[in-house]
């Protein structure tokens, strides 16, 4: 059962501009919402997390939008850097002990 | 910074073989987890630990599958007889809070067996 989908699968943006990665959930449960960066070789390293009680989180050039009637949520990298290369996974949690990520995007930024 | 360590970074063993992955979490969390991520595939749960108790574990970990915390600092993982779709990174996470807190994942060791 994949609770959690994510897209694209891959994406390429150009330096400076903005990279959008896509959620959506299945389960109405889930009620904790964080985004991991990936570098290879590397475990995921935790980036920004939301909780649905708000539509917007922002953290630098990082910004999680969240819409709670479509069970969707985003991750938007503004003013994209070569050094945010890597493999983003969204991931869901419902009161519970277990993160269930999606499938994971590779972001290549060219310089 | 805290952080997560896990040793070994790569582990090559023969199928039917025991391995053990170690994992020391950070010196303040009380929870821990491992979970696996197969090449190229999405990132799994495996087991989730507290209290040295097993507090939830996915189908994955099934009897073949065990989790210690032998002291006070290092958490570990062990695959009794070791299957070919055992390889994979493993990654040990820690928590300060659950259920529901931030998990601060390790590097990863990575399994390979032959």
């Amino acid at each position: 059962q994949q609770q959690v989908k994510q897209s694209p699968q891959s994406l390429i943006v150009q330096k400076g501009g903005i990279s959008i990665i896509n959620c959506a959930y299945e389960n109405t449960a889930f009620d904790y919402f964080p985004w991991y960066q990936q570098f290879p070789g590397k475990g995921p390293a935790l980036l920004i997390a939301i909780r649905p009680d708000v539509s917007e989180k922002k953290e630098g050039r990082f910004t999680i939008s969240f819409n709670k009637s479509a069970k969707q949520f985003s991750l938007h990298i503004m003013d994209s850097q070569p050094g945010d290369s890597a493999t983003y996974f969204c991931a869901a949690s419902m009161n519970d002990y277990k993160l269930s990520f999606g499938a994971g995007t590779t972001v290549t930024v060219r310089a | 910074e805290p952080e997560v360590t896990q040793t070994p970074s790569h582990q090559v063993t023969q199928m039917g073989q025991e391995v053990i992955l170690r994992c020391v979490p950070i010196s303040n969390h009380l929870y821990f987890y491992w979970y696996r991520q197969i090449l190229g595939q999405k990132v799994e749960f495996l087991v989730s630990f507290y209290n040295n108790e097993i507090s939830e574990k996915s189908e994955i970990f099934d009897d073949q599958f065990s989790v210690e915390r032998p002291d006070g600092s290092n958490f570990t993982l062990k695959i009794r007889s070791t299957k070919l779709e055992d390889s994979a990174m493993y990654f040990c996470a820690s928590s300060e809070v659950a259920p529901g807190g931030e998990q601060y994942f390790g590097p990863g060791t990575r399994l390979t067996v032959t």
